[in-house]
């Protein structure tokens, strides 16, 4: 599969715990990007990153967010202390500079 | 106001039926416009991707830009079951060469009756 790929795709977590969710992109792909999306809305842009800089970051994106892209490859987006607002599908995406961005499946944020 | 306005529906058509999608934008920035298929509890899934006005076709989809009204179209002829899921609009600027992040629409619920 060289589509984009999310691990998880389900997380149900405890309010207060940290949680980390993974993203791999399409390979030849710079361009890297999370969204959050809830019941009934679009997706919401949260960063993206052009190799491994972060070069934009969404007013939604609390300092209890924080994400990373190593080497330029994979990413991760981590929740500190999470919320039960929190609660929602986070969706990565991949593209080259001035193409199509491509989405992978989501994970799935329960906080109980 | 939202940069993009989309009808929420949901939208019941019968089988066979066209279809015509719809997304209003504010920021005349925009460049780049894109449609995406949603099916429940999935990822989106890049149907149609046209860069400035004009039209695209491609099999039963056609998307239109209307930069001039910022308004922008996707229509679906001979409407298939398989076609129910949510349909959202989205559109990016670019700077300096490069696409710039998606802001979508609220997406619209599509039902196709068999």
């Amino acid at each position: 599969d060289t589509g984009v790929s999310q691990d998880p795709r389900h997380k149900i977590t405890k309010r207060g715990q940290n949680v980390t969710f993974r993203c791999d992109p399409i390979s030849e792909h710079n361009r890297l990007y999370w969204y959050r999306q809830t019941l009934g809305q679009g997706p919401e842009f949260l960063t993206y990153f052009q190799n491994e800089a972060q070069l934009e970051k969404s007013r939604l994106l609390s300092d209890r967010f924080s994400a990373e892209r190593p080497k330029g490859s994979f990413s991760t987006l981590e929740i500190q202390r999470t919320e039960q607002g929190d609660s929602a599908m986070y969706l990565c995406a991949s593209s080259r500079m001035s193409t199509e961005a491509f989405f992978g499946q989501g994970t799935r944020l329960t906080v109980v | 106001q939202k940069e993009v306005e989309q009808d929420p529906g949901p939208l019941s058509v019968p089988e066979g039926a066209i279809v015509s999608l719809n997304c209003t934008y504010s920021n005349s920035a925009f460049q780049y416009f894109m449609w995406y298929r949603q099916y429940s509890r999935k990822g989106p899934e890049l149907l149609m991707y046209t860069y400035s006005s004009g039209n695209k076709e491609d099999g039963r989809f056609t998307a239109q830009v209307d930069k001039s009204s910022k308004y922008i179209s996707l229509f679906i002829r001979d409407s298939q079951p398989s076609d129910s899921a949510t349909y959202l609009c989205a559109m990016s600027a670019s700077y300096g060469g490069a696409t710039n992040k998606l802001i979508f629409g609220t997406g619209t619920l599509l039902a196709v009756q068999p």
